[in-house]
């Protein structure tokens, strides 16, 4: 498996405009995780699905952030309008179970998003 | 408010030693513990996973302590190299969240 496959590598948007970053997760995992990544905030998890199904959207700063997951192997994660402050790397991830890892595995994350909103 | 607290700053090793990074978490009872590594540009990457009730975990060169009562978790690679190098970040899972929370990480620098 190529892992969790993220797109666009880097984006540097104006502000005001839309950004759509993408994610395949892994082929079999049944969970998915959208997580931002700044110097002073560090990982924050800002959405998770189930089985395609959005559980927890607690951690979307706004409402400018939106998420969808249309079938097993692709969500993707939208801001719109941008804003400088939504510069940040976004990660994805993805794990075969949400909450018990009972496999002993944790989540696989992809390279990420380097979001620039200028 | 759930906290936890990695040391921020670096720590430089010889090659060679033993290296021991410290995860402290407060007003959280996780059920799941895990160490991520993290190179400059990539995502995390997952090594090991110990659980509430399980006091150490080994895998080849890594071992993690783990002591619900001190609230904290110990992360030892023995006879560290150059390629181990990256920030080790702490992921606990648990309690009334039921996310995984991840601590701010800490920079491991080997010198040759």
């Amino acid at each position: 498996d190529a892992g969790v496959i993220q797109s666009p590598r880097h984006e540097v948007t104006e502000m005001g405009q839309e950004v759509t970053l993408r994610c395949k997760p892994i082929s079999g995992h049944n969970s998915l995780f959208w997580y931002r990544q700044t110097m002073m905030r560090g990982l924050e998890l800002l959405i998770y699905f189930n089985n395609n199904v959005p559980i927890d959207d607690s951690g979307m700063p706004e409402d400018r952030f939106s998420a969808k997951m249309p079938n097993a192997s692709f969500s993707t994660l939208k801001i719109q309008p941008s804003e400088p402050r939504d510069s940040a790397v976004y990660f994805c991830a993805s794990s075969l179970e949400r909450a018990g890892f009972t496999s002993g595995y944790g989540y696989t994350f992809g390279s990420g998003t380097r979001l620039t909103v200028v | 408010s759930q906290k936890i607290e990695q040391n921020s700053e670096a720590l430089n090793i010889q090659e060679g030693k033993t290296a021991t990074l410290t995860c402290n978490y407060t007003n959280y009872s996780p059920a799941y513990l895990q160490w991520y590594r993290q190179d400059p540009g990539r995502g995390p990457v997952f090594l090991l996973l110990i659980r509430e009730n399980e006091k150490e975990k080994r895998k080849e060169r890594l071992k993690v302590t783990f002591d619900t009562t001190l609230k904290q978790s110990l992360f030892h690679i023995t006879a560290s190299q150059p390629a181990d190098s990256a920030t080790y970040l702490c992921a606990l899972y648990g309690g009334a969240t039921n996310k995984l929370i991840f601590g701010t990480g800490t920079l491991l620098a080997v010198q040759p």
